[in-house]
């Protein structure tokens, strides 16, 4: 069984930095593109970046492009998020995804609550 | 970035209804079009894809139409679990997008 399980978020600050992980198991993880999408309460899903099945390929959302990194360990099955310059619109629940290329998304996680206030 | 816009926001059915959901992308997408189904606490469920394309393991009364920039998603008999809220996603260009949402409620 296909399972992807997040972990990391918190309430932070703005400014903060928070580091997000997702562990996944049930299929073989260095042969998929995977994604972090995240969805701030009461609205639609937003993508947020997206990481080849080697990591050689890298992209981000126009709103967290020079804030966000991803990040991915093919050895113990992991993919991250370091956030860094956070602010109060970055508050969602974050998700890991696994995707079809860089396309739609067929298995996602339970998500992990990021909240930035003070 | 490409805009979805999903209409209506929310649908009000009763149980066996024929309910239709459409999704409007703001340039030609061909079939690029996924479409979710979310339920309260829950990550969204992969539905359809490439427009038209049932994924495994969803019930056959759900199906995808349309290309270009006006889609549907359709159920042809609501059963109790399909009341969520449905999201279209296009992934046309690389930056793919989502709409706002439609959540289908009982009536």
């Amino acid at each position: 069984e296909v399972q992807l399980v997040e972990s990391g978020g918190d309430l932070v600050q703005p400014g903060g930095s928070l580091r997000l992980s997702c562990a996944a198991s049930g299929f073989t993880f260095n042969s998929y593109e995977v994604n972090w999408v995240r969805q701030a309460p009461g609205k639609g899903p937003e993508w947020v970046s997206y990481i080849s099945n080697t990591g050689s390929n890298i992209y981000y959302a126009d709103s967290v492009k020079g804030r966000f990194t991803i990040s991915r360990d093919n050895a113990k099955n992991s993919l991250y998020l370091q956030m860094n310059s956070l602010r109060a619109e970055d508050t969602a629940v974050y998700y890991c995804a696994r995707g079809k290329g860089a396309t739609y998304f067929d298995y996602w996680g339970q998500g992990t609550l990021v909240t930035v206030s003070s | 970035d490409i805009q979805m816009t999903q209409s209506p926001s929310t649908l009000s059915a009763f149980v066996g209804d024929r309910v239709t959901i459409t999704c409007r992308a703001s340039q030609s997408i061909s079939n690029w079009l996924a479409w979710y189904q979310q339920k309260p606490g829950k990550a969204p469920k992969l539905l359809i894809y490439k427009a038209s394309s049932l994924e495994s393991g969803v019930p056959s009364r759900f199906s995808g139409s349309g290309s270009g920039t006006e889609f549907t998603l359709s159920i042809s008999s609501l059963q109790p679990a399909d009341f969520a809220t449905y999201y279209c996603q296009q992934y046309n260009s690389f930056s793919v997008t989502f709409g706002q949402g439609t959540k289908v409620e009982i009536k």
